[in-house]
């Protein structure tokens, strides 16, 4: 069935150095994705979104990859600070958009 | 200030009782959901309401049951059938018209029930 993976359960960064986050998903015909943040004890706000007619979309300090051809995405966090300890979870509206699918999370520990 | 509010944030309760999870949303959303998420795990679907007087059943139904008589209000009761009841549960909202992907989420109510 359809699924929303990702790669590594826990990620420990140095403080300063850049993050990358990865995510895999098995409906080829998915053309939409978020990236939420959950600190501990609150709820995931979103951070970034990207469609599949895109290969590449940048905010704040972050960067969402999309790789239609293996069906992967990834997070990349730049000058990853303590404030960005937390689980990242990618996540795919399915049909009609209103039932959203998500992934395990990966949990990101920044080293001071 | 705009929001969601989930009441309360800690809850404790025994086997076999009934319990009520409040939702609360200022945001003039038409969508809204309820979630589950237990420990290393991702967030599972319960309920979701795309509009007043109007729900669906999620991923996870079972032992639970919703009502959406008011559009700002989406409570969850936790029924005594839910074998497994204790877990974090986020309520969350969404406009819920076209292109209106992003879900806007509560703080969570961790309910545990001995």
């Amino acid at each position: 069935g359809e699924s929303v993976g990702l790669h590594l359960p826990t990620l420990s960064v140095q403080e300063g150095d850049n993050s990358i986050i990865n995510c895999a998903y098995s409906n080829s015909a998915s053309d939409y994705f978020i990236w939420y943040k959950q600190e501990s004890g609150k709820g995931p706000q979103f951070i970034i979104d990207i469609r599949s007619n895109m290969d590449k979309r940048q905010g704040q300090r972050v960067t969402v990859l999309l790789n239609k051809t293996v069906k992967h995405l990834s997070l990349q966090i730049a000058a990853t600070q303590p404030g960005d300890s937390a689980v990242y979870f990618c996540a795919e509206p399915g049909w009609g958009y209103q039932k959203v699918t998500f992934g395990t999370g990966t949990k990101l520990q920044v080293i001071p | 200030d705009g929001g969601i509010t989930q009441s309360p944030k800690y809850l404790f309760r025994k086997e076999g009782q009934n319990v009520t999870l409040s939702c609360e949303q200022n945001l003039n959303h038409d969508a809204m959901y309820w979630y589950r998420q237990d420990p290393g795990q991702g967030l599972r679907l319960i309920y979701y309401s795309q509009i007043v007087n109007d729900f669906q059943k999620g991923d996870i139904a079972e032992g639970y049951s919703v009502s959406r008589e008011k559009k700002e209000s989406f409570p969850l009761t936790v029924t005594s059938a839910q074998k497994n009841p204790t877990a974090f549960y986020l309520c969350a909202s969404s406009t819920g018209g076209p292109g209106s992907y992003e879900q806007y989420f509560g703080p969570g109510t961790r309910l545990t029930v001995t």
